[in-house]
């Protein structure tokens, strides 16, 4: 199976202060249809998981631009440029590339 | 408004069967390939399965394969995971979430359930 491994996972950050979480595939997520299929997810207190950002890159509807998601093949991050006391939460990456989908063990952001 | 809700979670015991159904509304189902990911208590998400749009094809976890199996309806706008022989270790909060996908390749789990919890305890 393919294991995906984030870091950091915790992340203290001033609000107001960019943050970054690092997610790293043991095979590459880029598919022949030329789209890398990684996606990351938040789950905040209490709710269910939601969308950020899919194949990589594309922020999903209803997201701030504050968030931004970049990389290919094996190496992929997340950037929230200025973090707001909402984006507390816990962060996930996710592979799906080929089955089985595998979800990175997770990275707790909190405010400082 | 696009919802999913599931149902039918609770307690049972080990080796014993429950089926869990999520209905879908405000969106075409028939359209989307449909997933189950669970959270164990306190932990992180784990993919469980998925099924295509027209339910032709499905994919299991390897830790649930053999005893659960995904369907769906739909004309109900329903997905279905009966699960059998449950194990203490698939005690979980149980998610169904809609997604897109291209052959055996998934993305985007745009749409959620509130989730329902599964507890496997003598």
């Amino acid at each position: 199976d393919t294991v995906t491994t984030q870091s950091p996972l915790s992340l203290p950050v001033t609000p107001g202060e960019p943050a970054s979480i690092s997610c790293t595939s043991s095979r590459s997520l880029l598919n022949s249809n030329g789209y890398n299929y990684l996606d990351w997810y938040v789950q905040k207190p209490g709710q269910s998981p939601q969308l950020l950002i899919y194949l990589g890159s594309n922020r999903a509807a209803g997201v701030p631009d504050r968030f931004s998601g970049s990389g290919s093949g094996t190496h992929f991050t997340l950037k929230i440029s200025r973090v707001e006391a909402e984006d507390v939460g816990v962060y996930y990456c996710m592979q799906a590339v080929q089955t089985p989908a595998t979800f990175g063990q997770g990275t707790r952001l909190e405010i400082k | 408004q696009v919802h999913l809700v599931e149902s039918g979670g609770g307690l049972v015991k080990p080796g014993g069967s429950l089926r869990l159904s999520c209905a879908a509304s405000g969106f075409t189902f028939s359209a989307y390939y449909m997933t189950w990911i669970r959270q164990p208590p306190g932990k992180g998400l784990e993919w469980v399965s998925y099924i295509a749009s027209g339910g032709n094809t499905v994919f299991y976890a390897d830790s649930v394969r053999g005893r659960f199996t995904i369907s769906r309806d739909n004309a109900d706008h329903s997905v279905y995971l009966q699960m059998n022989s449950l194990r203490a270790e698939d005690t979980a909060v149980y998610y169904c979430a809609r997604a897109y996908g291209a052959g055996d390749s998934l993305y985007g789990m745009d749409v959620w359930g509130q989730g329902t919890t599964v507890t496997v305890s003598s």
